[in-house]
Parts: C-alpha cells; sequence; structure tokens
C-alpha cells in the first residue's frame, strides 16, 4: 500500500505486481514532464518523457498518464522488478530553457 | 549520449573552506546547465542556471554571493560554496539539457551528484 512518511511517501508492492506511482504538479503553464528515477547517491536518470499535448505514452515496461484538467501525472510499471527499487520523482518544465522543478518524490520498495 | 559527469563525488571540510564543484558535458557542448540541491529524503530543488557567456540566474532565496557560478567554457560549469557551514551540507547535483545540439525536446541528463559535508 501507500503511505505517506515524514518526507518521502513510499509504495511497497510485491516483484511481478504492476506499480503505480502518481504526482501531482503545480503550474498550469507546464508543457513538459519528465518521471525520473534516483537510486540512493545518484543523480536522477531519465524513465520516460510526455508533453502536455498527448495524454499518454509508452516505453519498454513503463507508461506516463497526464490529466491537465486536475494537474496529475502518473507513472506505471510493469511487472515490477528488484531493479525497480528506487526514489521516483516527476517534475515539470513550463518550457524554453527552463530548469525543471520536481515533485516530492516517491519510495518505491519492491517485496520479494 | 548526452552525458553529464560531475566532481568531486563527496568532499568532506572543515567550516569557513570555500568549495568548488565540477559540472561537464562530456559528448555534447552546452551553453545552458543548472544546479540543484537536495537536502536527505527530499526533492531536487533548482538554485541556479548557468549560462556560458554571461551571469548566472539564481533562484530566489538562494544567496548569489554564497553560491559562485562559472560557465568557463561550453563543457565546463563550476559552483563554488564560499565559507561553507554545517548547514550548506547537502547534495548538489548539475544538469545540462542537449538542446544545443537541436534537440530541443530531449530532456535534462544530471550528473551523479556532489555529497558535500561541512564539519
Amino acid at each position: 500500500g501507500e503511505s505517506v512518511g515524514l518526507h518521502l511517501p513510499t509504495l511497497s508492492v510485491q516483484e511481478g505486481d504492476n506499480s503505480i506511482i502518481n504526482c501531482a504538479y503545480s503550474n498550469s503553464a507546464s508543457d513538459y514532464f519528465i518521471w525520473y528515477k534516483q537510486e540512493s547517491g545518484k543523480g536522477p536518470q531519465f524513465i520516460i518523457d510526455i508533453r502536455s499535448n498527448m495524454d499518454k505514452r509508452q516505453g519498454q515496461r513503463v507508461t506516463v498518464l497526464l490529466n491537465k484538467t486536475v494537474k496529475h501525472l502518473s507513472l506505471q510499471i510493469a511487472a515490477t522488478q528488484p531493479g525497480d527499487s528506487a526514489v521516483y520523482f516527476c517534475a515539470e518544465m513550463r518550457g524554453g530553457a527552463d530548469g525543471l522543478t520536481f515533485g516530492k518524490g516517491t519510495h518505491l520498495i519492491i517485496q520479494p | 549520449g548526452a552525458v553529464v559527469s560531475q566532481h568531486p563525488s563527496w568532499v568532506i571540510c572543515k567550516s569557513g573552506t570555500s568549495v568548488k564543484i565540477e559540472c561537464r558535458s562530456l559528448d555534447f557542448q552546452a551553453t545552458t546547465m543548472f544546479w540543484y540541491r537536495q537536502f536527505p529524503k527530499q526533492s531536487l530543488m533548482l538554485m541556479a542556471t548557468s549560462n556560458e557567456g554571461s551571469k548566472a540566474t539564481y533562484e530566489q532565496g538562494v544567496e548569489k554571493d554564497k553560491f559562485l557560478i562559472n560557465h568557463a567554457s561550453l563543457t565546463l560549469s563550476t559552483l563554488t560554496v564560499t565559507s561553507a557551514h554545517p548547514e550548506d551540507s547537502s547534495f548538489y547535483i548539475c544538469s545540462a539539457p542537449p538542446w544545443q545540439v537541436g534537440n530541443s525536446n530531449q530532456p535534462q541528463h544530471f550528473g551523479d551528484g556532489t555529497r558535500l559535508s561541512i564539519l
């Protein structure tokens, strides 16, 4: 299940199950959204992105859904594996040459 | 492609010391780079935008005299934490978008961060 800790929410799933990580973004003017995976002690690693003119995009084992009406983004990971354990961040960009605004992050834990 | 390298990966130093962190784009030129800070179990916060050939742009609340940024070349940006104190201890991460090679739809790629610990 999903719980909210002091800083990072945690999502615990069984190996082989599908994971859904949610994110609420803040700026209705944002037009580009990215999901990153961060392992301990490392920088964020790109997973998948989506532009505001789309509502769904699929990659290998991952799908991103965008709902601009409620400013909500989700990342679906199919057949979760132990190597998927990490902290996942959504990020939004206003466009042009701006830096990214990151969401709070979700710690995904894979149970054997 | 689009690899970003950061150095050093880990620094421990005494309070009052100034520390320089380097961020390099290895296989592309970056006229823009970004610096982020991340405290334990928290998200990344944008500190500043590093611009080659011009002054850096700082986010609200970030002291420009405390965090000096120099975009020395098209492949190198440096962040210097001046007169560092324990509250500056954090994980500093840089990123560079490969926009300069015409890929405006490409995401930013991040370095592996620098863990700064001030005693």
